[in-house]
């Protein structure tokens, strides 16, 4: 079965500074797309960004980019120059074909002004 | 663009009822999953409908149901309630591609559910 680690469950960061948190996850499929979902005191969950698995290219957006380690199964998340509004659960998901997304535990993110 | 609502936002309810939980899709879109997120967990799937039927189902038991309508719009019932079942139910709706598993899926703000 697959499973996805988040092994920090608390991170701080003072503001415009960077942060990366982690992720690794477990999976027998070579084809699979991994992302990093947020999710504000609001309970919306929000897209950050996407990565498929046959891209060996790192996916960015904007301040937000991945290191993404296909044979090390890791996912990480960079968060560039911090600001208040990132403050949130930072939630790692895995999918393949056929199945639901899993996700990880979750990260909460602190961004000190 | 109308995004993904759902409602109630809060229920209440004692062990042993039942409840019906409602999504409606962002428009265009004809897939939604259902998840369930314990206080302090991350969320994990119960099922997904691709065109009113069910097409994938995490590990839940089958008190655990769904409809999709022709409108895309959706339905999570429970049946017999028990105490944790209590979660924030968030759903979420994607357009379909032909992978099944790279499409973005868009997250409604959940209904938070109480079992007393």
């Amino acid at each position: 079965a697959q499973t996805v680690t988040q092994s920090q469950p608390e991170m701080s960061v003072q503001e415009a500074e960077t942060v990366t948190l982690s992720c690794t996850y477990d999976t027998s499929e070579s084809d699979y797309y991994l992302f990093w979902y947020k999710q504000p005191p609001s309970r919306q969950m929000i897209l950050v960004i996407r990565q498929e698995a046959y891209k060996q290219q790192n996916a960015t957006e904007n301040r937000f980019s991945v290191n993404f380690q296909k044979a090390a199964k890791s996912f990480s998340l960079k968060i560039s120059d911090s600001q208040l509004g990132d403050a949130a659960m930072y939630f790692c998901a895995y999918r393949s074909a056929g199945s639901g997304m899993r996700f990880g535990a979750g990260t909460r993110l602190t961004v000190k002004p | 663009e109308t995004g993904v609502t759902q409602s109630p936002t809060h229920l209440i309810k004692t062990r042993g009822q039942q409840v019906t939980l409602r999504c409606s899709s962002q428009s265009g879109h004809n897939t939604v999953s259902w998840y369930q997120q314990a206080l302090g967990q991350g969320p994990q799937f119960i099922f997904q409908y691709y065109r009113e039927e069910e097409n994938g189902r995490g590990n839940f038991p089958p008190r655990f149901s769904g409809l999709q309508f022709p409108n895309y719009s959706s339905e999570l019932n429970v049946n017999a309630l028990e105490l944790d079942d209590s979660a924030l139910y968030l759903c979420a709706s994607s357009p379909w591609m032909t992978s099944g598993a790279g499409e973005t899926q868009y997250f409604g703000p959940g209904t938070r559910l109480l079992v007393l």
